[in-house]
């Protein structure tokens, strides 16, 4: 059972590339999520999905994109990508719904832009 | 919006009991968590409290709750080296997000020295 994963683990990019970054999962969780983690200041959430075709943003989505065409996909697109964006990208899953509803995370991005 | 706030760093010697403290703003929270974060990892689930109830056991791990107070905590008995890692506190809420999000402290790091 390969829970959520995500691809690259690491990537380094120039200012002004873009880049996906992958996140797949195979629990059929409907509820989705993008993090990001810099030093010190926790996790804060970019967007989230609460199923195929919806999604919102979270607390810092400004220079991200995504996309929920399917249950088990949640791509983040950054298309001009800046240095303020290198941090370590956490995607997590969760079964949704009104009961308890842990959020189930990958090993992370760890992007660099230079 | 809602706030989580832990304290920063706490180091104990093996064999010692580890109280790490949570405070959160959000007085509509349903569910609390507690994640571990070790290096280079994603944040795997410890535990986790429903808002009704004052205390949850599970092996060496004890959550208490102050509903009143807004304050929760995580003891580990019995602290072992391996319990080295990032603790991180999470509530459920947001009722703008239909509860469908977490807001997560910075996390507390613990140092377990032989």
């Amino acid at each position: 059972n390969a829970g959520v994963t995500q691809t690259p683990k690491f990537r380094i990019l120039k200012i002004g590339q873009s880049m996906t970054l992958q996140c797949t999962q195979d629990m059929n969780h409907n509820y989705m999520y993008w993090y990001r983690q810099d030093p010190g200041m926790g996790l804060k959430l970019i967007y989230y999905s609460v199923g195929a075709g919806i999604t919102d943003k979270g607390e810092v989505p400004n220079g991200y994109n995504v996309s929920r065409s399917t249950t088990e996909d949640f791509p983040l697109r950054l298309e001009l990508a800046a240095p303020s964006q290198t941090s370590v990208y956490f995607c997590a899953s969760s079964p949704g719904g009104s009961s308890n509803q842990p959020q189930h995370f990958g090993d992370g991005t760890r992007l660099s832009i230079l | 919006g809602e706030d989580v706030e832990q304290s920063l760093f706490l180091s104990v010697r093996e064999g010692d009991s580890s109280v790490i403290n949570c405070t959160y703003t959000d007085s509509s929270s349903t569910y609390l968590y507690w994640y571990k974060q070790e290096p280079g990892a994603g944040l795997q689930l410890l535990t986790y409290i429903f808002s009704n109830m004052d205390m949850k056991q599970d092996q060496r791990l004890t959550v208490l709750l102050n509903k009143k107070d807004k304050h929760l905590s995580l003891r580990i008995a019995d602290t072992q080296t391996g319990d080295s890692a990032i603790y991180f506190c999470a509530e459920r809420g947001g009722l703008d997000s239909g509860y469908s999000t977490l807001t997560f402290g910075k996390g507390t790091m613990l140092l377990v020295s032989p």
